[in-house]
């Protein structure tokens, strides 16, 4: 699996949209990007997903790149419960050791 | 919803002892896993099951074992725990050989070792 780059943390106003960049310049064709959070002393999250596409549903939005060598992750209305680690990772079909790095601490800010 | 449900939420053992961590999810998935997590260390995969009765070491499978006598349910097992598998235990599952296919975990379990 590829590797990903992930800025150490960031911080966001409440209501404001929170931008998470990601750098997976390693990535191969049949690789997807993955999102997922970590509030503190949970399991992590699911977000999102994606190959070439844009995509979104109800928590946030995924932008990939037309190189597909970078990602942002947007939530768009941040809030308090937003405050997480932010992870992004890339794997492949049957991609089991899936490498889960640092990630980013986001922190939303009333 | 998808659900991966750990046993425990936290435990206290003693050196020495044998501990069992068990996983149920739902969901009708092939592959589970399991993960520990250290700060600064990030996920390191244990061990992963792509069917009953399999099993493959991950990345730091030493002082652990598994068991998956069916496919909803994939157990962590520690032999004889020591002070430094004090850690938190992440168990995961997903479908099989699907393009995208996405991992669901559970809510962890606090293990400490004394």
């Amino acid at each position: 699996d590829a590797k990903t780059t992930q800025p150490t943390s960031m911080d966001c106003a409440e209501g404001r949209a929170a931008n998470l960049p990601c750098n997976h310049s390693t990535i191969s064709g049949n690789e997807y990007v993955y999102w997922y959070r970590q509030i503190h002393s949970q399991g992590p999250q699911y977000i999102i997903h994606g190959l070439k596409n844009n995509e979104t549903n109800e928590m946030a939005s995924l932008i990939i790149t037309e190189d597909r060598k970078s990602s942002t992750l947007i939530l768009p209305h941040a809030t308090l419960r937003d405050t997480a680690v932010y992870y992004c990772i890339v794997r492949s079909t049957g991609g089991f050791k899936t490498i889960f790095g640092a990630g980013t601490r986001l922190f939303v800010k009333a | 919803d998808v659900k991966v449900t750990q046993s425990s939420r936290y435990l206290v053992k003693r050196t020495g002892e044998k501990v069992f961590l068990e996983c149920v999810q739902d969901m009708d998935h092939e592959n589970m896993f399991w993960y520990r997590q250290d700060p600064g260390l990030g996920l390191r995969l244990i061990y992963f099951s792509y069917d009953v009765k399999m099993k493959e070491k991950g990345d730091i499978p030493e002082g652990y074992s598994v068991s998956r006598e069916k496919k909803e349910r994939f157990s962590l097992i520690l032999e004889s725990a020591s002070t430094n598998q004090t850690s938190m235990y992440l168990c995961a599952s997903s479908l099989r050989d699907r393009v995208g296919d996405t991992i669901y975990f559970g809510e962890g379990s606090w293990l400490t070792v004394v």
